[in-house]
């Protein structure tokens, strides 16, 4: 079945610098690719989303890139602030099937 | 719009005893899928059900676990015979058509004393 690992497995960062999240699926039957955040205690929120026929996708401070060949894909948080901080999830899911396949999550700390 | 809704939001039980699960999705899904987070740790998906229908239970433990969701009414899911190691946060989802976006609910916190 489908693997997803998520590096690294905490992030620390100074106000208004950047977080990368890295991903790799091992499914190249996969083609959605959405990432979730989660705050202490509460549900995961979709935050971002891209499918396999596009390389980048950005909502504002937020931009997902995605490389099919080497079967990775990458979340970049531009000008960080303290409300960022929250645990983040990338998954996989391939066409045929319907179930998400998570990473193991990214605890992000953002210091002011 | 109401989102999706789960209850309890928090459930302490025994070993040895049943614990159930209830969850609404959102208005016009028929979509629920569950997926449990250990403390620490990623989600993993148990089962995927469509009104009626267990569509992939590919997840879900061999024993003491089952899922339903009935015409109508919530989706549930049921541990018999609870032990430690049930103590997760289990959370579903919904969408409103296969392959679609997935909506999470707040979670239910089972605690197996």
């Amino acid at each position: 079945g489908e693997n997803v690992e998520q590096h690294p497995s905490t992030l620390s960062v100074q106000e208004g610098d950047s977080a990368v999240i890295k991903c790799t699926y091992s499914d190249s039957a996969s083609n959605y690719f959405p990432w979730y955040k989660q705050e202490l205690g509460k549900r995961p929120q979709l935050i971002i989303d891209i499918r396999s026929n596009v390389g980048e996708k950005k909502d504002q401070r937020i931009a997902v890139t995605l490389n099919k060949t080497a079967k990775h894909f990458s979340l970049h948080i531009t000008e960080t602030q303290p409300e960022d901080s929250a645990v983040y999830f990338c998954a996989a899911r391939k066409a045929a099937g319907n179930k998400l396949t998570f990473g193991g999550g990214t605890r992000v700390l953002v210091k002011p | 719009n109401a989102g999706v809704m789960q209850n309890p939001r928090h459930l302490v039980r025994r070993r040895g005893q049943e614990a159930r699960l209830r969850c609404s999705p959102m208005k016009g899904h028929s979509h629920v899928y569950w997926y449990r987070q250990l403390p620490e740790e990623g989600l993993k998906f148990m089962v995927y059900l469509q009104k009626e229908n267990i569509i992939d239970e590919s997840g879900m433990p061999k024993e003491r676990f089952s899922a339903e969701f009935p015409k109508e009414g919530p989706s549930i899911l049921r541990i018999q015979q609870v032990v430690r190691g049930d103590s997760a946060a289990y959370f579903c989802a919904s969408s409103p058509q296969e392959g679609g976006e997935q909506f999470f609910g707040p979670g239910t916190r089972l605690t197996v004393l």
